[in-house]
């Protein structure tokens, strides 16, 4: 398996531009999770789903964010209109059920917001 | 409010010694435990968990211990090597059951130094 793969690897976009961050788990994972990353406030966790179904999105810091999974092989983390704050690394991470499975992350997507 | 420590100091261990990370924690009751090495540039990649009900496990040069009296798990890693430089992270994960978003701490860097 290729494991988590995110795309893009990078992004700039001017504020106010809406960000699309993409992200195919692991075949037969059915958890799937997006955490942002900062110096400042480390690894925070956004959303995660399972089986498709968003389960938690306590951590979305606003209505300008919103996460999809149409279907068990495909993610996407949106963020419109994107403001300077924003810039960080995305990281989406997958696993099956139960409690014994650590997590797989994918590489993220850095983003800068200009 | 839930809070997990780890040093935020880089630590500098001679090459050959063992290295100690701690990672604190207050106002949780986690159903485990988990470490995870972060490279500069990739996602978090993991190691080790450790269930509440557990004092130790090992795997190959790493040791873990939690402690849930004192609300501390310690990682260790013996017979340290450069390529153990990393930014180690910790994760909490409620109690409870199912596979809720585990929670991290900020990481301690490691620097073994030749």
């Amino acid at each position: 398996d290729a494991g988590v793969i995110q795309s893009p690897r990078h992004e700039v976009t001017e504020m106010g531009q809406e960000v699309t961050l993409r992200c195919k788990p692991i075949s037969g994972h059915d958890y799937l999770f997006w955490y942002r990353q900062t110096m400042m406030r480390g690894l925070e966790l956004l959303i995660y789903f399972n089986n498709n179904v968003p389960i938690d999105d306590s951590g979305m810091p606003e209505d300008r964010f919103s996460a999809k999974m149409p279907n068990a092989s495909f993610s996407t983390l949106k963020i419109q209109p994107s403001e300077p704050r924003d810039s960080a690394v995305y990281f989406c991470a997958s696993t099956r059920g139960g409690l014994a499975d650590g997590y797989t992350f994918g590489s993220g997507t850095r983003l800068t917001v200009v | 409010s839930q809070k997990i420590e780890q040093n935020s100091e880089a630590l500098n261990i001679q090459e050959g010694k063992t290295a100690t990370l701690t990672c604190n924690y207050t106002n949780y009751s986690p159903a485990y435990l988990q470490w995870y090495r972060q490279d500069p540039g990739r996602g978090p990649v993991f190691l080790l968990l450790i269930r509440e009900n557990e004092k130790e496990k090992r795997k190959e040069r790493l040791k873990v211990t939690f402690d849930t009296t004192l609300k501390q798990s310690l990682f260790h890693i013996t017979a340290s090597q450069p390529a153990d430089s990393a930014t180690y992270l910790c994760a909490l994960a409620p109690s409870g059951g199912g596979a809720d978003g585990l929670t991290f701490g900020k990481g301690t860097h490691l620097i073994i130094q030749p």
